[in-house]
This record gives structure tokens, sequence and C-alpha cells, in this order.
């Protein structure tokens, strides 16, 4: 049984393009979370997602940034027109139940902007 | 919204001395998670408390959840090499609760 696949692992932009994390979570889970996490800093929530559904987008900036978690293939963490402030690891986590159950995470993509 | 407050920041201990890592959250808790994140890795998941005043023991590592499930605390007894790392608490709050909000994490140090 596979983890939770993120790729790529390693991604470098310039300013404007557009970056796309993909998020393949362990068999059975459908619950899919991203996460940021700056150096030297905590985790921080972006979005919450069951297929084909946004369950909490709280964490996500207002602007730029997009998730979905398609019924086929992986969920997908979309950043447009990228700023050097969105250079950050982007941890994917998933598990099999809401409400606060244990979450699997991937080994994360280290995203520069340069 | 809810917070999530680790400390301390940073901890350097000599092999073989004890660590612990206290939590507090600004909200009641309905569960309290712990993961420990390897320098250059990712969080791998440690333990789940649930219950008011839980007290859980793996190995070395003693895990509490207050009375109030407000705050928690992990203990590292005797810490080795291999528990260098920044750990990690993360609440859950409510009851249809799926958002887990995490500590910034205390990094540990461990100096042969």
């Amino acid at each position: 049984n596979a983890g939770v696949m993120q790729n790529p692992r390693h991604l470098v932009r310039r300013r404007g393009q557009e970056a796309r994390l993909r998020c393949s979570p362990m068999k059975g889970h459908s619950h899919v979370y991203w996460y940021r996490q700056l150096p030297e800093e905590g985790l921080k929530f972006m979005v919450y997602l069951q297929k084909e559904n946004i369950i909490d987008e709280s964490g996500m900036p207002k602007e730029r940034f997009s998730a979905e978690f398609p019924k086929e293939g992986p969920s997908i963490l979309r950043i447009q027109q990228v700023v050097r402030g969105d250079s950050a690891a982007y941890f994917c986590a998933s598990s099999p139940g809401a409400r606060g159950t244990e979450a699997f995470f991937g080994q994360g993509t280290r995203l520069t902007v340069v | 919204g809810q917070q999530v407050m680790q400390i301390p920041q940073y901890q350097h201990v000599q092999e073989g001395e004890d660590f612990t890592t206290y939590c507090n959250s600004s909200t009641t808790l309905s569960n309290i998670q712990w993961y420990k994140q390897r320098p250059g890795g990712h969080p791998v998941f440690l333990i789940q408390l649930v219950k008011s005043g839980e007290v859980k023991k793996q190995k070395r590592l003693t895990f509490q959840f207050g009375e109030a499930k407000k705050n928690s605390s992990l203990h590292i007894t005797a810490t080795q090499t291999t528990d260098v790392g920044t750990y990690f608490c993360a609440g859950a709050s409510g009851a249809g609760s799926y958002q887990l909000t995490f500590g910034k994490g205390t990094k540990l140090s461990v100096i042969p």
C-alpha cells in the first residue's frame, strides 16, 4: 500500500508562471488536505477536499490559488502567476475519514520562485 | 479562529537528558495529535489523544492531554540522537471538525 505520493518533489518557477502540484492519496483515502510550510514555521492549513468537492478552503489565498480533487486522478494544487512569497514546501495529507482523524503526509513539493 | 501555541520554539539538550514540549489551544479541542518531522522530511503521525486527562506512552515518549482539553505535552525521557527533529502538535475542535490546526513546532537538537 503506497503512501501519499506527491510530485514533483522540487519545482522551480519564474515569477509570473504557473505551478501545478499533484497529490495522490493513500489507497482507500478520500479526504485530502493541503498545507503550506515556510522555513522554520509550522504547517498552515490551506484546503480540505473530498472527491470532487471542496469542503473547506478557508486557508487558501483568495487569488491565484485553486485546488481540485477530481473523481479520477490526483488532487491538484494550482498557483497562478507565482510570486517570490509563494516559495515554500507544500504538503498534502490524506485520511480515511474526517473529523480530525490521523493524517498521512506526502513528502512534499518544495516550490522555489526565482 | 482557533490558535495553537507551542513552546519552546527550540530546545537543545545533551544526549540522555529529558525533553518536554507544550501545546496550548485557544479553544477546547475534540482531539489533539502529535507529529514528528525530521530535517528535510515530512510530518509523521505519532499519536492521537481524545479523552480529557488522557496519558499515552510510546517507549520513551509520554503524551498528555489536559483535563480541560485545551493543552497537551510531549515528554521524551533520556533523549537520543535519533530524536532530533521538529515536534508538532495539531488540534481539531468542534463536532464536525476536520481541520487540523498545527502549532509552530518545537525543534529539538540533541548534542551527542
